[in-house]
């Protein structure tokens, strides 16, 4: 069973410029939450998605959004890019709004010069 | 609001001696905690979680947590530690309110030597 995957995995981008990343849960998962690791601020909850619908969203500026497909794949998009939103950005797939746990992507690890 | 504390940056400890990893936790309502390690450049590995039941809760690579909710902690144990389990581990938890959004204290670098 094919874990979760989050593409690309490493990215460099100009301040300014916009990104987009993506996430693809396991298949079966309905529900997929982002996470930004950063060595300062450790990690922080950004947003949740169930069934297309964001259910709950972090304490972070309107720059960052993100979606849910059909198919239940995330993007999350973050525009005007500052230095601070280097980071590592974790992707977790949950079966559903059960008593499991989370399973985690590799990350994609963004680097803003 | 959900919570959760990791009191110790670092916790070292030789191989084979037990080790324990420390977390506190505050959360309106009945909580759902989990540990995860997190290996050099890779992202969230599961280990354990308690939702209810037993306190005392096993999970991956022979590791354990018990849950106190007089005190409110959920600390993780292994009899006997090994090189390998060298990582960075995460407490987090979840209200049972909160959808499945995760709260996670800021990490707990475990280092064994040989």
């Amino acid at each position: 069973k094919a874990g979760v995957t989050q593409t690309p995995r490493y990215l460099i981008k100009t301040r300014g410029q916009q990104v987009t990343l993506s996430c693809s849960p396991i298949s079966g998962h309905r529900s997929v939450s982002w996470y930004q690791q950063t060595p300062g601020q450790g990690l922080q909850f950004l947003f949740e998605y169930f069934s297309e619908t964001q259910r709950n969203k972090g304490n972070f500026p309107g720059r960052f959004s993100g979606r849910q497909f059909s198919n239940s794949r995330s993007e999350m998009n973050v525009s005007t890019l500052e230095l601070g939103d280097s980071a590592l950005y974790l992707c977790a797939s949950w079966i559903g709004l059960s008593n499991t746990e989370a399973f985690f992507g590799q990350g994609t690890r963004l680097t803003v010069v | 609001a959900q919570s959760v504390a990791q009191p110790e940056d670092q916790v070292n400890v030789a191989e084979g001696n037990p080790l324990t990893v420390k977390c506190t936790y505050s959360v309106s309502g009945n909580p759902y905690l989990f540990w995860y390690v997190q290996y050099p450049n890779r992202g969230l590995q599961f280990l354990l979680k308690y939702i209810t039941g037993d306190n005392l809760v096993k999970g991956s690579y022979g590791f354990e947590a018990e849950f106190n909710k007089s005190q409110t902690s959920f600390h993780l144990k292994k009899p006997s530690a090994l090189v390998s389990d060298s990582a960075l581990y995460f407490c987090a938890v979840r209200g049972p309110n909160a959808g499945n959004m995760l709260t996670f204290g800021g990490g707990t670098r475990l280092m064994v030597k040989p």
